[in-house]
């Protein structure tokens, strides 16, 4: 069965350092998502991506953060100078519509920022 | 953010019993609503969704039952399998505008399920 796979699983970095989160959504899908949980909080939606365009960004999603398709199947997600409170698991997800579809999520990157 | 609510952090049930976890919802727009389960350290996996255009959806052991009139959706799990032990969110989408597909998730419950 197809799935969605993010890499690294885990990722330790110092504040103030640049990180790239990877994805590879699931190969037919359309519309590209992140996510993250912190610790005991909601998941929450940071950004969703379709035909190489962000479609839509949540407050949270302010200039440290980007995301890419620099090829046909990955999607990444940049943090340009990270902070001690984005530490958070950090979910892919993707679907093949947007709205009423589902989206899958993958396994998670769990951040660490030092 | 509390546009979902789910109101019971935890809920504990007897193999073979039904487990009925709850979730409320303030956003009228909504009109896709999903189950994920979750385990530690991975990601949600979906388990089932509706569509506001019903009330109703089955597949095996899980129901979603949707009461739009109380903004409230139920997950029924029947009979409940000490497997099914783990974190259960609800979430939701809304339809139209500029959202595309944005998902708002309830915070969770905990499910656990005796042998």
């Amino acid at each position: 069965e197809p799935e969605v796979t993010q890499t690294p699983s885990h990722q330790v970095t110092q504040m103030g350092q640049e990180v790239i989160l990877r994805c590879v959504p699931i190969s037919n899908h359309l519309y590209f998502y992140w996510y993250r949980q912190i610790l005991g909080q909601k998941v929450e939606f940071l950004v969703s991506f379709y035909n190489n365009e962000i479609s839509e960004k949540s407050e949270i999603f302010d200039d440290q953060f980007s995301v890419e398709r620099p090829d046909g199947s990955n999607f990444t997600l940049k943090i340009r100078s990270t902070k001690l409170e984005d530490s958070a698991m950090y979910f892919c997800a993707s679907s093949v519509l947007a709205g009423a579809d589902t989206q899958y999520f993958g396994p998670g990157t769990r951040l660490t920022v030092l | 953010d509390q546009q979902v609510k789910q109101n019971s952090p935890s809920l504990s049930v007897q193999e073979g019993r039904i487990s009925i976890l709850n979730c409320d919802y303030t956003n009228s727009m909504f009109d896709y609503f999903l189950w994920y389960k979750k385990y530690p350290a991975e990601g949600p996996t979906f388990l089932i969704s509706i569509s506001s255009i019903k009330d109703k959806n089955e597949d095996g052991r899980f129901t979603v039952f949707l009461n739009k009139s109380a903004k409230h959706l139920s997950l029924h799990i029947v009979p409940s399998q000490p497997g099914d032990s783990a974190v259960y969110f609800c979430a939701a989408s809304a339809k139209g505008g500029t959202s595309y597909g944005k998902l708002t998730f309830g915070q969770g419950t905990i499910l656990t399920v005796h042998p």
